[in-house]
């Protein structure tokens, strides 16, 4: 069966430092790769999209930024935090359909 | 571009019936999905229709009807565990994202 992990669960950064968020895909090959940020009541935004390894495509231009190194590895960068990039962030695969499955999220908190 | 609207937010009793609405704009669509998500977690995908009608998974119903870019869901025998936000969505046809609704947050109370 296909698993999803995402980590770390929570993070506390200060304004200005670095981020790395990473997520893998176990039991699935070649899926669609997903970031989404959620603020407190909020909807889902969709920040980055990959079909394939090295393909990266970018919704909303900000100072994140991703990369898919390996087929089933996601990662979420920024060089330099700010407090508006605080939110829950959520990785997510699909296959083919229109099922997409999640990664438990990491809540991030700018301070 | 793709836009799905959702009410804000439903409240109902335990053991009652709710149904929660979605108004899409879209250039091309496979089918409409359902998704839960309860606070803290992650959304889980509950439902899909490609076709027109109705869907059923146990108490959880799901509509579509493509004339007139609507859907909703229909939740039957509430539960307070159903107390959660739920979004529809759609994948867009060319650029294969899921695009999601505004979400609706539903409150049952006993």
């Amino acid at each position: 069966s296909q698993t999803i992990h995402q980590w770390p669960a929570t993070l506390v950064q200060p304004v200005g430092s670095p981020l790395s968020l990473e997520c893998t895909v176990e039991g699935t090959s070649n899926p669609n790769l997903y970031w989404y940020r959620q603020a407190a009541g909020r909807g889902l935004q969709l920040l980055f999209y990959s079909v394939g390894i090295g393909q990266i495509s970018s919704e909303v231009p900000q100072n994140l930024s991703a990369s898919r190194p390996q087929d089933r590895q996601f990662i979420l960068s920024s060089k330099k935090l700010l407090l508006s990039d605080s939110g829950f962030y959520l990785c997510a695969w699909r296959a083919g359909g229109d099922e997409q499955y999640f990664g438990p999220g990491t809540r991030l908190t700018v301070t | 571009g793709q836009s799905l609207e959702q009410p804000s937010e439903v409240t109902a009793v335990e053991g009652a019936i709710v149904q929660i609405n979605c108004t899409y704009q879209t250039s091309g669509f496979y089918g409409l999905s359902w998704y839960q998500q309860h606070d803290g977690g992650a959304p889980t995908f509950l439902s899909y229709n490609a076709l027109d009608g109705l869907e059923e998974t146990g108490r959880f119903s799901s509509f579509l009807s493509r004339s007139d870019s609507y859907g909703y869901l229909l939740l039957q025998e509430l539960q307070m565990k159903d107390s959660a936000s739920y979004f529809c969505a759609v994948r867009d046809r060319v650029l294969q994202k899921l695009v999601f609704g505004t979400g609706t947050r539903l409150l049952v109370s006993p």
